[in-house]
């Protein structure tokens, strides 16, 4: 069974700072994995999605890392901004489903 | 024009009633999802379908009932309430079945409230 751990829970910084937001899972046989952000009150967005034969994806100052034989996953924030603030989440993708981890609230202060 | 909608945003009511929750996609996404977000925020995945053909039940209570009537819509029912049932239930879809490299698209969520 897949267990998804997210560090830190919660983390609260002033803006421009590079972040790192970490997540490990138990079960390497995956697809893919999925970084979400999801804002208060409100669904998940989709921000990256690594499939299971590559190794990272950028998108703008968003960058995911997997290496699926130790089970783990980074997704690093460059040049933090308040806008940034939200929770974030990853989901490691199996035959038919993702499985979620519990998140890291982020908090970024001016 | 949204991608995924769900109604109600908001759906209060007391324990032992029936209440269903509608969702349409407009990708034509052939995969349609429900999962649930607890008040610990944590989020599980309840049912799939895949052009309209049921794929996973994940252990939920069978007083749930998803319905497919066609692949942009999956509508769920919940039978006999009970205050746990209270959560944020997101509906999403993908463009196919498996993961792959398929992206799935939330929609808002529909806040359950069970008094």
């Amino acid at each position: 069974k897949q267990e998804v751990t997210q560090i830190p829970a919660a983390l609260s910084v002033p803006e421009g700072e590079n972040l790192v937001l970490n997540c490990s899972f138990t079960d390497s046989a995956i697809y893919n994995l999925q970084w979400f952000r999801q804002d208060p009150g409100k669904g998940l967005t989709s921000l990256l999605l690594i499939q299971s034969s590559q190794r990272e994806q950028t998108s703008g100052r968003l960058n995911a890392s997997l290496d699926k034989s130790s089970g783990r996953s980074t997704l690093y924030i460059a040049a933090s901004q308040p806008g940034d603030s939200a929770t974030y989440l990853c989901a490691p993708g199996g035959t038919d489903k993702l499985i979620f981890g519990t998140g890291t609230r982020l908090q970024v202060f001016p | 024009d949204t991608a995924v909608s769900q109604t109600p945003k908001y759906l209060v009511t007391q324990m032992g009633n029936d209440k269903s929750i509608k969702c349409e996609q407009n990708l034509g996404h052939d995969t349609m999802y429900w999962y649930k977000q607890d008040s610990k925020k944590f989020l599980k995945i309840m049912f799939s379908y895949n052009n309209k053909e049921l794929i996973i039940n994940e252990t939920v209570p069978n007083r749930f009932s998803p319905k497919s009537p066609d692949k942009a819509h999956l509508n769920l029912h919940i039978n006999s309430l009970e205050l746990g049932d209270s959560a944020v239930y997101f509906c999403a879809s993908s463009q196919n079945r498996g993961s792959g490299a398929n992206v799935l698209t939330f929609g808002a969520g529909s806040r359950l409230t069970v008094l």
